[in-house]
Order: structure tokens, then C-alpha cells, then sequence
């Protein structure tokens, strides 16, 4: 299967400070990637979709202005969080959408757990 | 809107026994793709199954394979001989067939534990 690598796997910072969190496809082109948010016991939350060279589709509810998605290239989605509150604290999961031949299907990254103080 | 139901929060199964995971979801659309994904307590998500609605022929990769049954839109994973490394969380995904939709939407998750 696709490789999707994820960075840092974890990261702490204090209340009002900016974290990126970058996502790698490693051996296939994404033109599109996806942020979740997944808390303790549940489900994956669904927070944006990335498209590569165009903005971000954000889901429902989800603050464009505070989780920052950037999809500059075919490889790479970046996602920030500002001013980051304890209540951002989660885990954060990306994905890379594989379209090669009949597969179409998302492959994940590691995840990164995010704890503000 | 697609909505994914997992009943079983839990299960539990000795290891080298065979497991049956439920999933059913509700849908409009007569093309769509099914999938299991399996998250260890790693928490990488790893993709175990896919399906798509087009094919009548059930998934099989190894040990891992699912029942689909279209009418009553119901897709259960079966695990046989059953594996300490099969412990995980396990989700059921949907997503939709439409050119341009890429969405997957998840069930709530079933958390698998192997008795050794």
C-alpha cells in the first residue's frame, strides 16, 4: 500500500502559541488530502479537505481561520493550528488520497497528538 | 447524507477462532465504495478491506473477509483464525462512487479483543 508519513508525531506548546503539522505522501502523488480530528474512544472527525493548489474545503462547524490548511504541493499538506487553546488539544490524522490506476482509496498517516497547555 | 452504524462497541473472540464485525450504513446511491479500516494501539489507521457496490463477488484478502449483502446495505468483517496482532479498533467506512466525492464517512468503531 501508499505510504503516508506525518510530523511530529507529537507536540506540546503553551495556550496562544501556532503548531504546523505536516503530511507526506511518500511514494504517490496526492492531489488530495484529508485533516481529521479523532478524540479519545471515538470516531475520525472529518475537519477539511486539501486540495492541492486550491483552498481548503472545511467541514461544518470547523474554524477556517483557526486550523490553516496549506496544500502546496503534490506531496505536502500542512495543517496549523493558531492560537491554540487547551481545548485543541487531540489527535490530529491525515490522509492521502491514491487515484493510481482502479485504487482510489485513502491511506492515513501516523497521527499527531497535540497537548496545549 | 451517508450515515455508517456500528452496533457492537465491543467484541471479544479467543484467538485462533473466527469473528464477525457488523457494519451497515443507509444510502440513496446505488455506487458507492465500502471499506474496514483497523486502528491498533498505535493509532495508525491501516486499511484492511475494500469493496466496491458495483461487484457481487464478496472481498477476500487472506484471513480477512466481508458479507455484503446490498439490499439489506449491511458489510460485516469476518476475521478468521483470529490473531494476537488482530486486537484493534476496527471501522467501518463509506464512500460515495460520485466523480468529485471523496469523502469517507466512518462508524463510531468496534474495539476487537483477542483472548491468547
Amino acid at each position: 500500500g501508499a505510504v503516508v508519513s506525518q510530523h511530529p508525531s507529537r507536540v506540546i506548546c503553551k495556550s496562544g502559541t501556532s503548531v504546523k503539522i505536516e503530511c507526506r505522501s511518500l511514494d504517490f502523488q496526492a492531489t488530495t488530502m484529508f485533516w481529521y480530528r479523532q478524540f479519545p474512544k471515538q470516531s475520525l472527525m472529518l475537519m477539511a479537505t486539501s486540495n492541492e493548489g486550491s483552498k481548503a474545503t472545511y467541514e461544518q462547524g470547523v474554524e477556517k481561520d483557526k486550523f490553516l490548511i496549506n496544500h502546496a504541493s503534490l506531496t505536502l499538506s500542512t495543517l496549523t493550528v493558531t492560537s491554540a487553546h487547551p481545548e485543541d488539544s487531540s489527535f490530529y490524522i491525515c490522509s492521502a488520497r491514491d487515484h493510481r490506476g482502479q485504487t482510489d482509496t485513502q491511506y492515513f498517516g501516523p497521527g499527531t497528538r497535540l497537548t496545549v497547555l | 447524507a451517508q450515515t455508517v452504524t456500528q452496533s457492537q462497541p465491543e467484541m471479544s473472540v479467543q484467538e485462533a477462532e473466527t469473528v464477525t464485525l457488523s457494519c451497515t450504513y443507509d444510502t440513496s446511491e446505488s455506487d458507492y465504495y465500502l471499506f474496514w479500516y483497523k486502528q491498533p494501539p498505535s493509532r495508525q489507521m491501516i486499511l484492511v478491506i475494500r469493496q466496491e457496490a458495483y461487484k457481487q463477488q464478496n472481498a477476500t484478502e487472506n484471513r480477512f473477509s466481508v458479507n455484503f449483502q446490498k439490499a439489506a446495505k449491511s458489510f460485516s468483517l469476518k476475521i478468521s483464525d483470529s490473531q494476537l496482532g488482530d486486537a484493534a479498533m476496527y471501522f467501518c467506512a463509506y464512500r460515495s462512487f460520485i466523480r468529485g466525492a471523496q469523502k469517507l464517512v466512518f462508524g463510531q468503531g468496534t474495539r476487537l479483543t483477542i483472548n491468547p
